[in-house]
């Protein structure tokens, strides 16, 4: 069973557009992020959420809207989408935020996104 | 900004040992030592953290200086498949947050 999943693995659209990518964890995890990794390979976080409350929010465009459903799901709606945009996004999962092995952190498999 | 500093690249053989080393000397008290991989096209994965002591566990072992400003990685016996990008990121415990602030990181290419 795939511990954090992400959809869709590949999002392919047009500038201005509006699109979402989803992911869940099964790992019974309280806290969960989001990062952006570019065409340099710099990977940033962008997001944070615990117990369905945001904690991180690293100065990322006001287009970028995480939700929480629940803890088990973080899903990132973009809006306006522009050509910098492009980006692979990985979703992340830790048991807790406070502590060593409660800071461990499970990646997905990343959403390659390119905006055309 | 990352507070690691890594060798851009490192060349090991296949069956040898991989040392990657790190240096983080203005981390803090209550700052851990994390170590993580990106294999090419995958998310990054978890190798090991420690605070003060050495630690060791079914994927590698890591060596932390007495006084906390450096650290290494040591894969003990390398394979083709532990090509990829390795990541030494230090992170405070006991706070509100858990930010994971990676830097360029090392490519360890293992060569046959």
């Amino acid at each position: 069973d795939t511990a954090v999943s992400q959809t869709p693995k590949y999002l392919v659209t047009q500038m201005g557009n509006d699109k979402s990518i989803k992911c869940e964890q099964n790992l019974g995890h309280d806290t969960m992020y989001w990062y952006k990794q570019d065409s340099k390979k710099f990977l940033k976080i962008m997001f944070s959420y615990n117990n369905k409350e945001l904690i991180i929010n690293e100065t990322v465009p006001n287009r970028f809207s995480p939700k929480s459903p629940d803890k088990a799901h973080l899903n990132l709606h973009i809006n306006s989408l522009e050509l910098g945009d492009s980006a692979v996004y990985f979703c992340a999962s830790s048991q807790g935020i406070s502590g060593g092995s409660q800071e461990t952190q499970y990646f997905g498999p990343g959403t390659r996104l390119l905006v055309l | 900004d990352a507070k690691t500093t890594q060798p851009t690249s490192m060349d090991c053989a296949e069956g040898r040992a991989a040392n990657l080393p790190c240096n983080h000397s203005t981390i803090s008290g209550n700052e851990y030592v994390y170590w993580y991989r990106q294999i090419h096209s995958q998310g990054p994965q978890y190798i090991i953290h420690g605070l003060k002591n050495n630690e060791t566990n079914e994927m590698a072992s890591l060596i932390i200086t007495e006084d906390r400003k450096s650290s290494t990685l040591i894969l003990p016996h390398a394979t083709l498949r532990d090509t990829a990008v390795y990541y030494c990121i230090v992170s405070p415990y006991g706070g509100a947050t858990n930010k994971l602030i990676f830097g360029t990181g090392t490519l360890l290419a293992v060569q046959p």
